[in-house]
């Protein structure tokens, strides 16, 4: 199993720009969760899918964040217009309803400038 | 709410000794927690888990770490760190009966350094 893949590894940007960071959970999860973290704040839950529906999306910081999941293989996260606020790292994680603990792709390093 | 405190944001330990990580959890209802791994640029990895039975648990690379609800602690310990064991360290709350449904409240990190 090749784990949880995202991409790309890092970005770099100008703001007002739009950035799409990608998921590809793993197979047979039907969870799927958007963290990210700053060394501010720390880790914050964005947003989280079952079976390709967003269940919450209260962590989402305004609406120039969106996500979609539209099938079970993939997921993005798109920034639109971005701001150097937004640079952080942007970490993708998929569950099971079968097993507890989260499998963490590698992470998105975002930067804005 | 749930809230989760790691009360040491850097942690320096020699290596072949013992090192706690400590962290304590707010939560009004039954906890399952968690200790994931972060290791420089990679994502987070889970080290183990407590979610009912006995209270001390027994996780990858020799870390174990022991429920106490009394005291609302879940501290994390290795009897002797590798310098390989240089990582951050997240401690994870969650109160959702339901696997996969839960979402997780992370402490802020630890950072443990192994001086060799």
């Amino acid at each position: 199993d090749a784990g949880v893949i995202q991409s790309p590894r890092h970005e770099v940007t100008e703001m007002g720009q739009e950035v799409t960071l990608r998921c590809k959970p793993i197979s047979g999860h039907d969870y799927l969760f958007w963290y990210r973290q700053t060394m501010m704040r720390g880790l914050e839950l964005l947003i989280y899918f079952n079976n390709n529906v967003p269940i919450d999306d209260s962590g989402m910081p305004e609406d120039r964040f969106s996500a979609k999941m539209p099938n079970a293989s993939f997921s993005t996260l798109k920034i639109q217009p971005s701001e150097p606020r937004d640079s952080a790292v942007y970490f993708c994680a998929s569950s099971s309803h079968k097993v507890y603990g989260y499998t963490f792709g590698s992470g998105t390093r975002l930067t804005v400038v | 709410a749930q809230s989760v405190t790691q009360l040491d944001s850097q942690v320096p330990v020699f290596e072949e000794a013992p090192v706690e990580l400590r962290c304590n959890y707010s939560s009004s209802v039954s906890v399952y927690l968690f200790w994931y791994v972060q290791y420089p640029n990679q994502g987070l990895q889970l080290l183990l888990k407590y979610l009912s039975g006995s209270t001390l648990v027994k996780g990858i690379n020799g870390f174990e770490a022991e429920f106490n609800k009394s005291q609302t602690s879940f501290h994390l310990r290795k009897p002797s760190v590798h310098i390989s064991d240089t990582a951050e360290y997240f401690c994870a709350v969650s109160d959702s009966p339901r696997a996969g449904s839960y979402q997780l409240t992370f402490g802020k990190g630890t950072k443990l350094s192994v001086i060799p």
